[in-house]
């Protein structure tokens, strides 16, 4: 069980397009989700905390225009890099919570690369 | 000051060896406290979750917390080569995860 999942989980770009990147939660249902970032042989940053229903908060930082996040039901949120950038190239990775845990299970992670 | 530390590494064990890795946290009012393990490239695996004082065991692996200390440890026995990762302590604060540095363990055959 608690089982993440993300699409794609690889994505090259050109830079100034926009990049959508799903997260579901295939057996439970997600009450938060959250967004991280990980650049090489760096620790997880964390980008957003969604809940389903409501506006992403947003760590400070990470700018809330360029990178939009929707959750638009308790098993999906997506993020989408608008414009992106080379500097926008990382390693994007996804947790949920279910309800009445903390335990964040984390999805595969989308490997992002802008050209 | 960091809110999540943890020893630092790497930490090289022989197979079949112990595997010991010490995480202190600053919150004193921390309740969930969790061991996640990353592989390179992969995203983070939870291995042990924990949230009473005291051991809490999961086949090869044993957890540790005393918030008294403010201090969690994770222990890996019988250390496999598959078991090369790096380690990431992590402690709840406001719903939110906080992650230690991470340490890369590397079992040698």
């Amino acid at each position: 069980g608690a089982v993440v999942s993300q699409h794609p989980s690889w994505v090259i770009c050109k830079s100034g397009t926009s990049v959508k990147i799903e997260c579901r939660s295939l057996d439970f249902q997600a009450t938060t989700m959250f967004w991280y970032r990980q650049f090489p042989k760096q620790s997880l940053m964390l980008m957003a905390t969604s809940n389903e229903g409501s506006k992403a908060t947003y760590e400070q930082g990470v700018e809330k225009d360029k990178f939009l996040i929707n959750h638009a039901s308790l098993t999906l949120s997506t993020l989408t890099v608008t414009s992106a950038h080379p500097e926008d190239s990382s390693f994007y990775i996804c947790s949920a919570t279910g309800t009445s845990t903390d335990t964040q299970y984390f999805g595969p992670g989308t490997r992002l690369t802008v050209l | 000051q960091k809110e999540v530390e943890q020893n630092s590494g790497p930490l090289s064990v022989p197979e079949g060896a112990i595997a010991s890795l010490n995480c202190t946290y600053s919150d004193r009012g921390s309740q969930s406290f969790f061991w996640y393990r990353q592989y390179s490239g992969k995203s983070p695996e939870l291995i042990m979750f924990i949230y009473s004082n005291g051991d809490k065991e999961d086949g090869r692996f044993t957890a540790q917390l005393n918030k008294a200390s403010q201090y969690v440890s994770l222990l890996i026995r019988d250390s496999q080569p598959s078991d090369s990762a790096t380690y990431l302590c992590a402690v709840v604060n406001d719903y939110k995860l906080s992650f230690g540095a991470g340490t890369t363990v590397t079992v040698r055959a």
